[in-house]
């Protein structure tokens, strides 16, 4: 399956700052969404990831607040925007190989707004 | 809209003991089921998953899950837990028809196994 390499693995940062997490996967991949796991909670995705277009975000993200770029298969990144406490999670990237591999997620950015 | 049930929030066993986690999720068409571990500390593995075949799915560390479509169901199981099985566990799925790729997950069970 895909290694995922994700940056940065945590940060602290002071709330009305913005930070670029990013997510660089060994292979090509079809598939890309962002997660967020906020502090003793379940998974809630954020978007997919679409190489070369918008991003698709779910009900309650939008792209002014998460904006994502996907330049390639490999490669893409979510900036957290005009932070506050509330957006301390972790932000996690995944990948979807279909049958044979299922998903994969990457290890996760830490992020706590102070 | 999908959504997905775990109805064991926290589950305190002791070493040996069987364990049943489960699952439920609510669509009426073709899925994929996915069972998720996050050790302490550590970051998303898969347990196993099911798209098709035997419903009847085994997975790594000793773990199985069985799908019945008619609850609409993928309870995971093992038979004897040991302390390391400590974790957080996370049911998950895919609407395979729709083919939209995301996940949606389950709210999470606490394991914590007793030595």
């Amino acid at each position: 399956s895909a290694v995922i390499s994700q940056k940065p693995s945590r940060d602290i940062c002071q709330r009305g700052t913005s930070l670029t997490i990013q997510c660089q996967v060994d292979s090509q991949v079809t598939m890309m969404f962002w997660y967020r796991q906020q502090p003793g909670q379940s998974l809630t995705l954020i978007a997919t990831a679409n190489q070369g277009s918008e991003a698709t975000y779910e009900s309650g993200f939008v792209i002014d607040k998460f904006p994502i770029s996907r330049p390639n298969l490999t490669f893409s990144t979510l900036t957290v925007s005009n932070m506050s406490p509330e957006d301390s999670s972790i932000y996690l990237c995944s990948v979807g190989q279909g049958i044979n591999y299922g998903y994969t997620f990457g290890s996760g950015t830490r992020l706590t707004v102070v | 809209a999908q959504s997905v049930s775990q109805h064991n929030h926290h589950v305190i066993l002791s070493e040996a003991a069987s364990l049943e986690l489960g699952c439920n999720y609510s669509y009426g068409g073709t899925v994929n089921l996915f069972w998720y571990v996050q050790y302490p500390g550590q970051h998303l593995q898969l347990l196993l998953k099911y798209f098709s075949g035997d419903p009847l799915v085994k997975g790594i560390k000793g773990f199985e899950a069985e799908f019945i479509k008619s609850k609409f169901s993928f309870n995971l199981r093992k038979p004897s837990v040991q302390w390391s099985d400590t974790a957080e566990y996370f049911c998950a799925v895919n609407a395979g028809s729709s083919n939209t790729g995301k996940l949606i997950f389950g709210q999470g069970t606490t394991l914590q196994v007793k030595p």
